[in-house]
Parts: C-alpha cells; structure tokens; sequence
C-alpha cells in the first residue's frame, strides 16, 4: 500500500493558462475525491468517482474546471484559463466502497500569478 | 445544508488534555468524522462516531451526541507534535463526500 500520491506537487502557472493535475488512488479503492484547501480553511469537495463514473459534482467545480478517472484508475483534474482565485491546494482522496475514512493524497499547490 | 462549527484555535503545554468541541447541522446525518492536518501536509483519519457515546483510541477519543447535533475531540498527554490543525467533518447529503468545518488550530508548548 504506497497511499495517495499527487503530481505535480507545486504548479506555478500565469493567469490565463491551462493546468492538469494527476491522482493515483491506493490500488484497491473504487472511491476518488477531489478537494480544494485555501489558507485557514477546512477542504471544500469539488466532485467524486465511484470507478470511472463521476457521479457528484459542486457548485464550486465552473465549467472551466473538468475531472476525469478513465478505466477507474487515476484521475486528472484540469483546470482551464486559469484565475488568481484558483490558487489553492489540491487534495485527492480515495476510499474503498463505504468506508467512512477517507486517504488523502499530499496535494497539488497552484499558485496563479 | 450542512455546516459544521468549531473553535479556531486552542492552546496547551505538553502533557494537559484539550478538548476540541464541534457543532454541526446536516440535513441527513451519516456519523461525525475528525482529521488532523500537520502543517504542509495531507489531511490524516482520527476518528469517527456514527452513534451517540465516547470512541477511544489511544491517547484520542471522540464523542458524539446526535441529539445535541454535538460532538467533540479529546486529546490526552499532549505532546508537541499534537500541534496540527483539526478538522470536524460530515458527510454531504447523498452521503459521499466530507463536508469539513474550518479546523481548529491546536498549538502545545513545553
């Protein structure tokens, strides 16, 4: 079991540019999540995957943001024409079937500049 | 909707025991989760209540109580690396994902 991982861990990017950020789920896990952190704040869910189905999705995630997980594996979450405001961390997690205990990844830090 | 509300920060020395309090409204309830977050780092399982009564797990323990919408987080023989923020969660209404509240920043000195 090698956890959540997350690449890039740092994206540094220009207002107006394109980014896509990965997630790798523990293996066995049919449950991907991702969030958004800004400083001094709790994670805020942005949408989920049951396998390769993305079956929620949050006010939060505009239709600039898309999420895919093609064959229920990783997952990419891209972000287009990008704004200061998306600056933020973000999280992956993953959980198997029901559990309530979910595995975060380290995250993916964007600063827009 | 769903909204969760606790302490921002809490302060101790090593050793004494703290208690994080949360108060949480939901419009269906699936249990009352905590995570700690070092700072820099991923969002870490502690533990989770689904029904009233205290959950112990080693120097943590967690109480719930479903008819208050009241839970709270209790962390005995502090030690410096308790020092991490703290975060209370639900789950969302179609009970998937977490709904956290903005965490409780939990600072112990010697």
């Amino acid at each position: 079991d090698t956890g959540v991982s997350q690449n890039p861990r740092h994206k540094i990017t220009k207002r107006g540019q394109n980014v896509t950020f990965r997630c790798d789920p523990i293996s066995e896990h049919n449950r991907l999540y991702w969030y958004r952190q800004t400083l001094g704040q709790g994670p805020e869910f942005l949408t989920y995957f049951q396998n390769e189905a993305q079956l929620e999705k949050s006010r939060l995630l505009s239709d600039r943001f898309s999420a895919e997980r093609p064959k229920g594996s990783f997952s990419t979450l891209e972000i287009q024409r990008t704004e200061q405001g998306d600056s933020a961390m973000y999280l992956c997690a993953s959980s198997p079937g029901t559990s309530y205990e979910q595995y975060f990844g380290p995250g993916t830090r964007l600063t827009v500049t | 909707g769903q909204s969760l509300e606790q302490p921002s920060e809490v302060t101790a020395v090593e050793g004494a025991i703290v208690q994080i309090n949360c108060t949480y409204q939901t419009s269906g309830f699936y249990g009352l989760s905590w995570y700690q977050q070092h700072d820099g780092g991923a969002p870490t399982f502690l533990s989770y209540n689904a029904l009233d009564g205290l959950e112990e797990t080693g120097r943590f323990s967690s109480f719930l109580s479903r008819s208050d919408s009241y839970g709270y987080l209790l962390l005995q023989e502090l030690q410096m690396k308790d020092s991490a923020s703290y975060f209370c969660a639900v789950k969302n209404q179609a009970g998937t994902a977490l709904i956290f509240g903005k965490g409780t920043t939990l600072s112990v000195s010697s």
